[in-house]
């Protein structure tokens, strides 16, 4: 079945730094990705969407300076947190839409990357 | 925007017993209904998913109904074995017809079951 391999499974960054984060669709074209986050015992929440070649879009709430997305190809979507604080803490996780035939199919999210701003 | 409510937050059952999850939508353009396994520390993986054109859905021990006039979907999970012990998720997609659109997730049901 369809894969979405994620990097890294955990990071630990200091304050003010930036961590960029990787989402690789292996066997398939990943024409969408969508980028969530989730806080311990919570729910996963959609940051935004990106299709490939495409600008992101953001979902209310979600500063695009601060998590910056490329989607730059249809197996690779990066997303970076710049000037992380310790409120940026969290889980984050990929999810790839593919297109086949014309028509959107499942969707397959990656393993996840533990964030933590120190 | 979609809202996804799911009941209960907390499920405890014994081993072979039946559990289910119930969850409600708020959008009638919703047509997309998958359930995630969650265990501590991994992203999540799909159990079963059903499409608005369908009211019931079987794999195993694991179903699927979806009631599009009341606007709920409920996932069951027969002959539970610990290993179903994690937190399910449900999650709903509105379809905006411009392409892929993200899900809208319920806040996740702890399953635990009591050996």
């Amino acid at each position: 079945g369809a894969v979405v391999s994620q990097h890294p499974s955990r990071v630990i960054c200091k304050s003010g730094t930036s961590v960029k984060i990787e989402c690789r669709s292996l066997d398939f074209q990943a024409t969408t990705m969508f980028w969530y986050r989730q806080f311990p015992k919570q729910s996963l929440m959609l940051m935004a969407t990106s299709n490939e070649g495409s600008k992101a879009t953001y979902e209310q709430g979600v500063e695009k300076d601060k998590f910056l997305i490329n989607h730059a190809s249809l197996t690779l979507s990066t997303l970076t947190v710049t000037s992380a604080h310790p409120e940026d803490s969290s889980f984050y996780i990929c999810s790839a839409n593919g297109r086949t035939g014309g028509h959107y199919g499942g969707y397959t999210f990656g393993s996840g990357t533990r964030l933590t701003v120190v | 925007g979609e809202n996804v409510e799911q009941h209960p937050s907390t499920l405890s059952v014994q081993e072979g017993d039946s559990a289910v999850i119930k969850c409600t939508y708020s959008d009638s353009a919703s047509n997309y209904f998958p359930w995630y396994k969650q265990e501590l520390g991994k992203g999540p993986q799909l159990i079963i998913d059903i499409r608005s054109n369908v009211g019931e859905k079987k794999d195993q021990r694991i179903a699927v109904t979806l009631n599009k006039t009341a606007k709920h979907f409920s996932l069951h999970i027969t002959e539970t074995q610990p290993e179903d012990s994690a937190v399910y998720f449900c999650a709903a997609r509105f379809d905006s017809g411009g392409g892929a659109d993200g899900l809208t997730f319920g806040k996740g049901t702890h399953l635990i079951i009591q050996p």
